[in-house]
């Protein structure tokens, strides 16, 4: 069955814009998760969705926010975009509804702000 | 902010060689995950170790859990050039819904 796929692969944008990311999880999985990969921080958690609702968040400014859609796609948005924001974003999807079991993780979105 | 945090930061070995790589967290879990990434991809599961199982093994990949310490190792024998990648353990925490990883361990299989 198809993998977790992420759109788009590569993007460049310039502060003070905005992006949209986007996920589409294993079918059949309700549980989608988003990181943050910098050479610095490492893998940051972000937030999990669990059948449209935001069940968990990590330790973002606001102008991270992100949404889950009834077929369990996700996206993520990033609003007033810093030069930090350069990152590559990670989603994974998992097909257990209570403590996290195995990832499947996307190949990722690279943003780079400039 | 990390739960888990990995030793070595990185590592060099010959091909046949074994490599061994721990993470220690630092609140109570239920399960802890290995996993690898392959530069600038996304990552990929290798393990999961229950908080009341002491050892798995799968393949090459032997993972050590000791909850008193609060520590786990993975163990890969007789390393390949293709093992050649981050390895990243994590736990579960923040109310049991979210995995938080540690900051991974590179790790470098020359042939």
């Amino acid at each position: 069955k198809a993998g977790v796929t992420q759109t788009p692969r590569y993007l460049i944008k310039t502060r003070g814009q905005q992006v949209t990311l986007s996920c589409s999880p294993i079918s059949g999985h309700r549980s989608v998760s988003w990181y943050q990969q910098t050479p610095g921080q490492g893998l940051q958690f972000l937030f999990e969705y669990f059948s449209e609702t935001q069940r968990n968040k990590g330790n973002f400014p606001g102008r991270f926010s992100g949404r889950q859609f009834s077929n369990s796609r996700s996206e993520m948005n990033v609003s007033t975009l810093e030069l930090g924001d350069s990152a590559l974003y990670l989603c994974a999807s998992s097909g257990t509804s209570g403590s996290p079991g195995e990832l499947f993780f996307g190949e990722g979105s690279r943003l780079t702000v400039l | 902010s990390q739960q888990g945090e990995e030793d070595p930061q990185a590592l060099s070995i010959q091909e046949g060689e074994n490599a061994t790589m721990n993470c220690s967290y630092k609140t109570s879990i239920n399960n802890l995950q290995w996993y690898r990434q392959n530069s600038g991809r996304g990552l990929v599961h290798l393990i999961l170790i229950r908080s009341n199982e002491r050892e798995k093994h799968s393949g090459r990949l032997r993972v050590t859990l000791d909850t008193s310490k609060k520590s786990s190792s993975l163990l890969i024998t007789a390393s390949r050039a293709a093992d050649t990648a981050s390895y990243f353990c994590a736990t579960d925490a923040q109310a049991g819904t979210a995995l938080i990883f540690g900051k991974g361990t590179t790790l470098s299989v020359s042939s």
